[in-house]
């Protein structure tokens, strides 16, 4: 298996609403991570979780809360969001983490999460 | 701030040609380069990655490296229509950092 599964594929939300994006794989991988993609735009990282402890938050509001329950599942729990939150959000997760590179540390992501806030 | 920096393009180019994107990096310490391509809406998908200095080619694709020059760049040889998306360089550091992709388009 090497997939890294995301749930929802879409997401619509009010602006009070509470929802959680889910985000699984099963290729042993010791790193997640979260990014939030806005259109014509790279990747931007919003939490690395390495060995299931949150080892990177870019300064991310605390609107948006992650959660590794172990290290096949990620996370993002969603609470009054902005309508400028609408984005894909990618999972990613890759063999270790960036800094301990071995020569195929490859990040492999999800097909993301397309969320709307109205 | 690590920086990638990369032609936003757009780029384009026959179909049958060679198309060429361009990634340069700021930090001399970085270890390992990756090429990822993303079509519109959808998530990026590896194309090849490399981390010594010289060439590596995987069928239409070749990566070349110099980490001298701190530059990196993607060949594709026999341009096809469906290879017409947004490229994106990155860089390991601490963590994985993305340039701001070419797009590329490849007319038939």
């Amino acid at each position: 298996d090497t997939e890294v599964t995301q749930t929802p594929k879409h997401l619509v939300m009010g602006m009070t609403n509470k929802k959680s994006l889910k985000c699984e794989q099963h290729m042993g991988h010791r790193a997640m991570y979260w990014y939030k993609q806005k259109a014509k735009k790279p990747p931007e990282l919003m939490f690395v979780y390495s060995y299931e402890k949150l080892s990177i938050n870019e300064s991310v509001p605390s609107r948006f809360s992650p959660e590794c329950p172990n290290s096949s599942l990620l996370n993002l729990h969603l609470h009054a969001l902005q309508p400028e939150d609408s984005a894909l959000y990618l999972c990613a997760s890759s063999q270790g983490v960036a800094a301990q590179f071995s020569g195929a540390n490859v990040l492999t992501f999800g097909a993301g999460s397309r969320l709307t806030v109205l | 701030q690590k920086e990638v920096e990369q032609n936003s393009g757009p780029l384009s180019v026959p179909e049958g040609a060679i198309a060429s994107l361009n990634c340069t990096y700021s930090d001399r310490g970085s270890q390992s380069f990756f090429w990822y391509r993303q079509y519109s809406g959808k998530s990026p998908e590896l194309i090849m990655f490399i981390y010594s200095n010289g060439d590596k080619e995987d069928g239409r694709f070749t990566a070349q490296l110099n980490k001298a020059s701190q530059y990196v760049s993607l060949l594709i040889r026999d341009s096809q229509p469906s290879d017409s998306a947004t490229y994106l360089c990155a860089v390991t550091g601490n963590q994985f950092y993305f340039g701001t992709g070419t797009s590329l388009t490849v007319i038939p």
